[in-house]
């Protein structure tokens, strides 16, 4: 079945400590997200890619980083330097940028602090 | 800028009762909309979509919502709640120009009491 995997579902971060949460699509599909949600505050874009190779900062992308170096795969990785870094990170992925196609999620990834 | 209100965190209602979960949007052009349904620790499921093409949209699991353009509404409703129904809901607005980017509204916790 074609479907978006997060991994790992659980993760928990050291002070001073980068973290790489992991996205994979079969979809075949050219654009993929990654949203930050926090309770009571929806969801959150983080960064954004409409194609290989290329991406965009979204409304809170500092602290975070990303590559899209296969049409599959859109790895996020949360620096050091975002200080408050729990929450749970959704991942997902669209045909292509326009207007009305949906958006396909993943399953998320719940990030802790130790 | 395009924008989502929700009205009402949580709502709750009995088994066998009517569900509406308000959605309010602010476009400056015709919107496309969406409903997605998301169950504890689990990814968003698109339940559906509004592109226009008809004003009354039905979904998965017997929701349907109905646009309205001179009350810049998109409420979504089903005649009857299941308790499987109980779960957060989230009403988008696709951002303009063509980045795929969805707005989302705050969220909505449905509980259904037998």
């Amino acid at each position: 079945d074609g479907g978006i995997t997060q991994s790992p579902k659980y993760l928990f971060r050291k002070e001073g400590q980068n973290v790489t949460l992991s996205c994979e699509q079969n979809l075949n599909h050219d654009a993929m997200y990654w949203y930050r949600q926090d309770p009571g505050q929806g969801l959150r874009l983080i960064y954004y890619s409409q194609i290989v190779n290329d991406f965009q900062k979204g409304d809170i992308a500092e602290g975070y980083s990303v590559s899209r170096e296969k049409k599959e795969s859109f790895p996020l990785t949360v620096t050091s330097a975002q200080k408050n870094p729990t929450a749970f990170y959704l991942c997902a992925s669209s045909i292509s940028t326009g207007e009305y196609q949906p958006q396909h999620f993943g399953d998320g990834t719940r990030l802790s602090i130790l | 800028a395009q924008s989502v209100t929700q009205l009402g965190s949580h709502v709750s209602v009995s088994e066998g009762a009517l569900v509406l979960l308000r959605c309010n949007y602010s476009s400056s052009v015709p919107p496309y909309l969406f409903w997605y349904v998301q169950y504890p620790n689990q990814g968003l499921q698109l339940l559906l979509k509004y592109t226009s093409a008809a004003t009354l949209v039905k979904g998965i699991n017997g929701f349907e919502a109905e646009f309205k353009k001179s009350e810049t509404s998109f409420h979504l409703t089903k005649p009857s709640a299941h308790m499987s129904d109980a779960a957060e809901y989230f009403c988008a607005v696709s951002d303009r120009g063509n980045t795929g980017k969805l707005i989302f509204g705050q969220g909505t916790t449905l509980q259904v009491k037998p």
